[in-house]
């Protein structure tokens, strides 16, 4: 699985709060990517990151942020989070052209 | 942008059926690759085609990439109960389209095999 976690794996949280998931790799993989899952919508891409400090917005990029101050890891912010929000999260790493999926993070947001 | 249609959304089979989903983009892309998401799971890597009309066979599944790089089947002969998932096509557009690095995925085939 490409030493990638994700963390929380589930959380639940409330509308207007700001929330912080985690992407972790061992590998030191240069490219990172952040999606979405929804019903009907297969798996969009939120921001991905060709390097520390080297990030850009995927299509559905709207009210999201992230950064990445280390190889290892790679954050996605939601600033505050609403409803539409609601959904599972995917990291995943580029190897070669490959990508490698984490385990996924639930996100309910009331 | 590049867009990336997948269909059917959802085929329910017998073991043994074949099963066949389809993968249309709207521009040029250099590659396909093809992802399978077992439930409750996250996607997995199953293959990349690179070629124009290109053919690669795993056991019981066949790839195909089209002539003009622009569409994709993955085709199941005799399908298990192991094959149920989702299965994605994602393509990755060329060196001078600003999509290199990244996948546009499909929406999804969602597979049922009953006995």
């Amino acid at each position: 699985d490409a030493g990638i976690t994700q963390s929380p794996r589930h959380k639940v949280t409330e509308t207007g709060t700001p929330v912080t998931l985690r992407c972790h790799q061992t590998e030191n993989h240069r490219y990172m990517y952040w999606y979405r899952q929804d019903p009907g919508h297969g798996l969009r891409l939120i921001h991905y990151s060709y390097g520390v400090k080297d990030t850009d917005k995927g299509e559905v990029s709207d009210g999201y942020s992230v950064s990445r101050s280390k190889t290892e890891d790679f954050l996605l912010t939601l600033e505050s989070a609403t409803s539409s929000q609601t959904s599972v999260y995917f990291c995943a790493i580029s190897r070669y052209d490959e990508q490698f999926f984490g385990p996924g993070t639930r996100l309910t947001v009331l | 942008g590049q867009q990336v249609m997948q269909i059917p959304q959802y085929q329910h089979v017998q073991e043994g059926e074949d099963f066949t989903t389809y993968c249309n983009s709207s521009t040029t892309l250099s590659n396909i690759q093809w992802y399978k998401q077992r439930p409750g799971g996250h996607p997995v890597f199953l293959i990349q085609l690179v070629k124009s009309g290109e053919v690669k066979k795993q056991k019981r599944l066949t790839f195909q990439f089209g002539e003009a790089k622009k569409n994709s089947s993955l085709h199941i002969t005799a399908t298990q109960t192991t094959d149920v998932g989702t299965y994605f096509c994602a393509g990755q557009g060329g060196a001078n389209t600003g999509t290199a690095s990244k996948l546009t995925f499909g929406t999804g085939t969602r597979l049922q095999v009953t006995l």
